[in-house]
């Protein structure tokens, strides 16, 4: 089966510590995402990386950061910079040919910091 | 900037009865357009697209939505709601690097 899956679902920090979400495809996509969502806000863009070794910033970047060293995995690590790190987030990816603005999303993983 | 608004947080509506979640719309360019449906503590899933070509657009579990260049909106409606489909409903545009710019989502309860 093609798909994106993330790991944990669940993630508990303590307020201070690094984190890392992880996200890995198998549908051969160029780009990925990272967004996160908070209740009442939609999703909000944090990276996005359109080929190996590269990556953009999206609207909310402070306080993440990406690696992108392989096609199919995309991690994203919480620091501790990041102010307000409790929310779920999501990872998505797409092809850049053909369908190339339909984006598959992960299943999620809800971060609580406490 | 591309972005959308949807219109209404919260959604009611009677099963059985027609759905309208409306999007409207603000680009510079000639916008691709996305309903994502989320349930509880999942990801998202594609409802249907709108690229180029007709505007009224097909998608899953027999939602669709029409584009409307002279209204800049892309409103999703279903004819006769079903108790499965009580989820939150995303509306999306295409903008930089092929991210998406999502509206603030539309939380749909279907009642008996």
């Amino acid at each position: 089966d093609g798909g994106i899956t993330q790991s944990p679902k669940y993630l508990f920090r303590k307020e201070g510590q690094n984190v890392t979400l992880s996200c890995e495809q198998n549908l051969n996509h160029d780009a990925m995402y990272w967004y996160r969502q908070d209740p009442g806000q939609g999703l909000r863009l944090i990276y996005y990386s359109q080929i190996v070794n590269d990556f953009q910033k999206g609207d909310i970047a402070e306080g993440y950061s990406v690696s992108r060293e392989k096609k199919e995995s995309f991690p994203l690590t919480v620091t501790s910079a990041q102010k307000n790190p409790t929310a779920f987030y999501l990872c998505a990816s797409s092809s850049q040919t053909g369908s190339r603005y339909e984006q598959y999303f992960g299943p999620g993983t809800r971060l609580t910091v406490t | 900037a591309q972005s959308v608004t949807q219109l209404g947080s919260h959604v009611s509506v009677s099963e059985g009865a027609l759905v309208l979640l409306r999007c409207n719309y603000s680009s510079s360019v000639p916008p691709y357009l996305f309903w994502y449906v989320q349930y509880p503590n999942q990801g998202l899933q594609l409802l249907l697209k709108y690229t180029t070509g007709a505007t009224l657009v097909k998608g899953i579990n027999g939602f669709e939505a029409e584009f409307k260049k002279s209204e800049t909106s892309f409103h999703l409606t279903k004819p006769s709601a079903h108790m499965s489909d009580a989820a939150e409903y995303f509306c999306a545009v295409v903008s930089s690097g092929y991210a998406l710019n999502f509206g603030k989502g539309t939380s749909l309860l279907v009642t008996p």
